[in-house]
């Protein structure tokens, strides 16, 4: 059974601060998402991840992806207030258009 | 942008009532999926939808659930006796259009069952 770990569970950081968000899997795969949640809110999709050494910008946000490992991290820079919410990793372990196994979640909050 | 819509955005059901959440993919999509998120905890696979029949479904999704897609446009998902227990937040989801298998899956907004 796929299992999807991301460390760590909680994370408070100043604003201005940089910091990583690891989502470790532990079956092959090459196919990694990372989504954004606002509380009572649906899942914004932030970057899709395809292949070993995949590496994706938007702002202040960076994803990459090692697949040997099986590893993904998600590197927050110059962190700011706007971007206070819980951040999950997704892996599907097939094809594409298969079910998405989820992390345990990120919940960031950034501190003024 | 085209977006996945979910209704109702809130029910709440007494205990062993049948329940049916609504779901409108984005219209080229051709896959499907409902997931549900209990309060606090992750997102978790209950089932997904192609070619008019399930191809994968989770242990979550036992007898008591069903999904159909009644026209072009509508894909629900029916609990036909609740639980305390299926109280969570349902979303459904959506890929699989002209963009290509490398295209995320899109979600709605989510409907929050409360089980009385």
């Amino acid at each position: 059974e796929l299992k999807v770990e991301q460390n760590p569970l909680f994370l408070s950081m100043q604003e201005g601060k940089n910091y990583t968000i690891y989502c470790n899997y532990s079956t092959t795969s090459d196919r990694l998402y990372w989504y954004r949640q606002d509380p009572g809110k649906s899942l914004e999709s932030l970057f899709v991840l395809l292949s070993n050494g995949a590496v994706k910008q938007e702002g202040r946000l960076m994803a990459s992806l090692d697949t040997k490992a099986r590893l993904s991290t998600l590197h927050i820079t110059a962190a700011v207030h706007d971007l206070s919410a819980t951040y999950f990793c997704a892996v599907d372990p097939l094809r594409g258009n298969e079910k998405l196994t989820f992390g345990t979640g990120t919940r960031l909050t950034i501190i003024p | 942008e085209p977006e996945v819509t979910q209704t109702p955005s809130h029910q709440v059901t007494q205990m062993g009532q049948e329940v049916i959440l609504r779901c409108v993919p984005i219209s080229n999509h051709l896959y499907f999926y409902w997931y549900r998120q209990i309060l606090g905890q992750k997102v978790e696979f209950l089932v997904s939808f192609y070619n008019n029949e399930i191809s994968e479904k989770s242990e979550i999704f036992d007898d008591q659930f069903s999904v159909e897609r009644p026209d072009g446009s509508n894909f629900t998902l029916k609990i036909r006796s609740t639980k305390l227990e299926d109280s969570a937040m349902y979303f459904c989801a959506s890929s699989g259009g002209t963009g290509g298998v490398d295209q995320p899956q899109h979600f709605g907004d989510g409907t929050r069952l409360s089980i009385l």
